[in-house]
C-alpha cells in the first residue's frame, strides 16, 4: 500500500500570502492518479486538482498542482479568506485509494 | 448538477449491522465507479470501499474487508454499504463519492452520514 505523507501539518498564513503544500508518496505514483481536495468544517470534501495538475470544474486559477513520481505540490498563489481549510492529497493504484493525513491552512 | 443523497446509518451496536444508501441523480449512474470514504471524529479521510460501474468488481480497505459489503442497484441509481460486525472504530461520517472517469478522483460527494457504534 502506498502511504502519502503531507507537510506541514499546519500552515499559518495571512490572506494574500502564498501557500505551498507538499505530499510525498512512499513509492512512485502515476501523476494521472494524484488528486487534491479541500475540506471545510462540517462539509464534504471538494475536488480541487486531478491528474496532479488539472483544476476541477469551477476551481479558481489561484490553485495549482504540480509534481511527479513521489513528490507533489499544491500551491495557492494568494490566499483568500475562503481558502482557510484542510487540504488532502489522494492517490489511486492497484484498485485502492489512499489519502494523506491532511494539511490545515489557518489564519495567522 | 450531479446529486448524491445519502440515507441510513445513525446508531449501531458493537457486533451489529447497519446499511447506508446513496441515491444518485443527474448523471448516467451505471457508467461510473463509486466509492465510500469515511472520516472518524476529528480525523482525516479514509477510503473504505469501491465498486465498478457494472457492479462486477468490488474493492475494500483492509480495515473493513470481510465485514462490509458494497453494492449498487443501477435500476434504482443507488449505491449501498452493508456494514456488519460493527466495531467502535467504525464510528465516523461516511461519504459516498462518484469516481470521475479515467483519473480515478472523487469528483462529487454525498453530504455525509454519521455512523456511531456504541452500546
Amino acid at each position: 500500500e502506498i502511504v502519502l505523507t503531507q507537510s506541514p501539518g499546519t500552515l499559518s498564513l495571512s490572506p494574500g500570502e502564498r501557500a505551498t503544500l507538499s505530499c510525498w508518496a512512499s513509492q512512485s505514483v502515476s501523476s494521472r492518479y494524484l488528486a487534491w481536495y479541500q475540506q471545510k468544517p462540517g462539509q464534504a470534501p471538494r475536488l480541487l486538482i486531478y491528474g496532479a495538475s488539472s483544476r476541477a470544474t469551477g476551481i479558481p486559477d489561484r490553485f495549482s498542482g504540480s509534481g511527479s513520481g513521489t513528490d507533489f505540490t499544491l500551491t495557492i498563489s494568494r490566499l483568500e479568506p475562503e481558502d482557510f481549510a484542510v487540504y488532502y492529497c489522494q492517490q489511486y493504484g492497484s484498485s485502492l485509494w489512499t489519502f494523506g493525513q491532511g494539511t490545515k491552512v489557518e489564519i495567522k | 448538477e450531479v446529486q448524491l443523497l445519502q440515507s441510513g446509518g445513525a446508531l449501531g451496536q458493537p457486533g451489529g449491522s447497519l446499511r447506508l444508501s446513496c441515491a444518485a441523480s443527474e448523471f448516467t449512474f451505471s457508467s461510473y465507479a463509486m466509492s465510500w470514504v469515511r472520516q472518524a471524529p476529528g480525523k482525516g479521510l479514509e477510503w473504505v470501499s469501491g465498486i465498478s460501474g457494472s457492479g462486477d468488481s468490488t474493492y475494500y480497505a483492509d480495515s473493513v474487508k470481510g465485514r462490509f459489503t458494497i453494492s449498487r442497484d443501477n435500476s434504482k441509481n443507488t449505491l449501498y454499504l452493508q456494514m456488519n460486525s460493527l466495531r467502535a472504530e467504525d464510528t465516523a461520517v461516511y461519504y459516498c463519492a462518484k469516481v470521475g472517469g479515467g483519473y480515478k478522483s472523487f469528483d462529487n460527494w454525498g453530504q455525509g452520514t454519521l455512523v456511531t457504534v456504541s452500546s
